[in-house]
């Protein structure tokens, strides 16, 4: 287990409603990255945040957007769902912005 | 752009074969590589890392080769067995940590 706690595990959204995701850091990581991974593909950097400052962001809409708190837990929040936001959303903790990361075991998300 | 891509999507072994698994990647200027392993339902393990002033590095029944001439990173699998099972990815590694992934080879194993 890499210390990473992400919930909730499942969730079911319907098409245009607001969600929001979260994730535990290892203790003394302060870094937090998320990544979606949609079926049979490779995960996609969604943004990072580093010391509860946005340190990075992918190629994704403002509608994706995150939070970090001083405790380095971190949320992803989704507005006006699609059906193309069904995927697995990772989260990753790292003890610097630039060290590994351990990932969560993730947020299965589908949107209907 | 940026991207990193895998040449075969499955893989199948016989257990105790040895396994073999690419990747290519497209940023000549990456220098910094790393093989995760996904297992249903988990999230990506780290299994080894190489960075670009390396060729190869051994690990524990693993071997991470990197050839910069041809931009193409392989992960070599010793005598592999069902707990192998899984999806690997190459990632490549940019400046503050972002991960550029691959789109992954399934790896099934026979006993």
């Amino acid at each position: 287990e890499t210390g990473v706690t992400q919930s909730p595990t499942h969730l079911i959204k319907t098409r245009g409603q607001q969600v929001t995701l979260r994730c535990s850091s290892q203790s003394g990581h302060n870094t937090v990255s998320w990544y979606q991974q949609a079926l049979g593909q490779g995960p996609q950097f969604i943004f990072q945040y580093y010391r509860e400052e946005e340190n990075g962001r992918g190629n994704f809409p403002p509608r994706f957007s995150g939070l970090q708190f001083p405790n380095y837990s971190s949320e992803l929040n989704v507005n006006a769902l699609e059906l193309d936001d069904s995927a697995l959303y990772l989260c990753a903790s790292s003890l610097d912005h630039d060290a590994e990361a351990f990932f969560g075991q993730g947020t299965r998300l589908t949107v209907v | 752009g940026e991207s990193v891509g895998l040449h075969l999507p499955t893989l199948s072994v016989q257990e105790g074969d040895n396994s073999i698994i690419n990747c290519a990647y497209s940023n000549s200027a990456s220098d910094y590589f790393i093989w995760y392993k996904q297992e249903s339902g988990k999230g990506p393990q780290f299994i080894i890392d190489i960075r670009s002033n390396m060729d190869k590095r051994q690990g524990q029944r693993v071997t991470v080769l990197l050839n910069k001439t041809v931009k193409h990173l392989s992960l070599q699998i010793a005598a592999t067995q069902p707990g192998d099972s899984a999806v690997y990815f190459c990632a490549e590694v940019n400046q503050g940590g972002k991960l550029i992934f691959g789109q992954g080879t399934e790896l099934s194993v026979k006993p």
